[in-house]
């Protein structure tokens, strides 16, 4: 009962930005975007979380588009180690967190 | 210094046989989770507590009984383990519900019933 669209995998060359899509197009306007990510054998990390506007921390960029409807997360330097599966998540408040399929992102040199 | 921490990281059992999976977090948080990962690699929740009262159940068999002796401990008992039961199992903390939490994950407790 996932509520986005993720492509199932990627390719990026290390040190390129990897830009990461995604599809919210039901949306409502209480629920953020979160991203999540998982590395092989490891539990999930979180990386950015956003409503509105576009939001950037030490590990990633998000682009929120203007209609709420789509999203790109962006890791602007990747580096083998960010090779994980990558989850776009739409929440409400108090709701739980629900993930997808996720893309599978390869990183490589 | 683990922020979340999950005891054992393997457990191997046979069928029918009653196991626990610990979760430990020293981060303050007042909300812990338990997640599974099956083999097809699908994260879906398990159970919620919030300062250690019960706040979601998932359709999960009552053979699976999560416990939270204070807010910083749930621990997950299972009875009669089923092959089915196989998976990686995620303990997770987040600061308080609501739509700004971050989940902290655990390493996963990877449980082989067989």
């Amino acid at each position: 009962d996932a509520k986005t669209t993720q492509p199932p995998s990627m390719d990026c060359a290390e040190g390129r930005a990897a830009n990461l899509p995604c599809n919210h197009s039901t949306i409502s306007g209480n629920e953020y975007v979160y991203w999540y990510r998982q590395i092989h054998s490891q539990g999930p990390q979180y990386i950015i979380h956003g409503l509105k506007n576009n939001e950037t921390n030490e590990m990633a960029s998000l682009i929120i588009t203007e209609d709420r409807k789509s999203s790109t997360l962006i890791l602007p330097h990747a580096t083998l180690r960010d090779t994980a599966v990558y989850y776009c998540i739409v929440k409400e408040y108090g709701n739980k967190l629900v993930f997808g399929a996720g893309t599978i992102l390869r990183v490589k040199s | 210094d683990t922020a979340v921490s999950q005891t054992p990281k393997y457990l191997v059992t046979q069928m029918g046989n009653d196991k626990s999976i610990k979760c430990e977090q020293n981060l303050g948080h007042d909300t812990m989770y338990w997640y599974k990962q099956d083999s097809k690699k699908f994260l879906k929740i398990m159970f919620s507590y919030n300062n250690k009262e019960l706040i979601i159940n998932e359709t999960v068999p009552n053979r699976f009984s999560p416990k939270s002796p204070d807010k910083a401990h749930l621990n997950l008992h299972i009875n009669s383990l089923e092959l089915g039961d196989s998976a990686v199992y995620f303990c997770a903390s987040s600061p308080r519900q609501g739509s700004r939490e971050k989940l902290f994950f655990g390493s996963g407790t990877q449980l082989s019933v067989l």
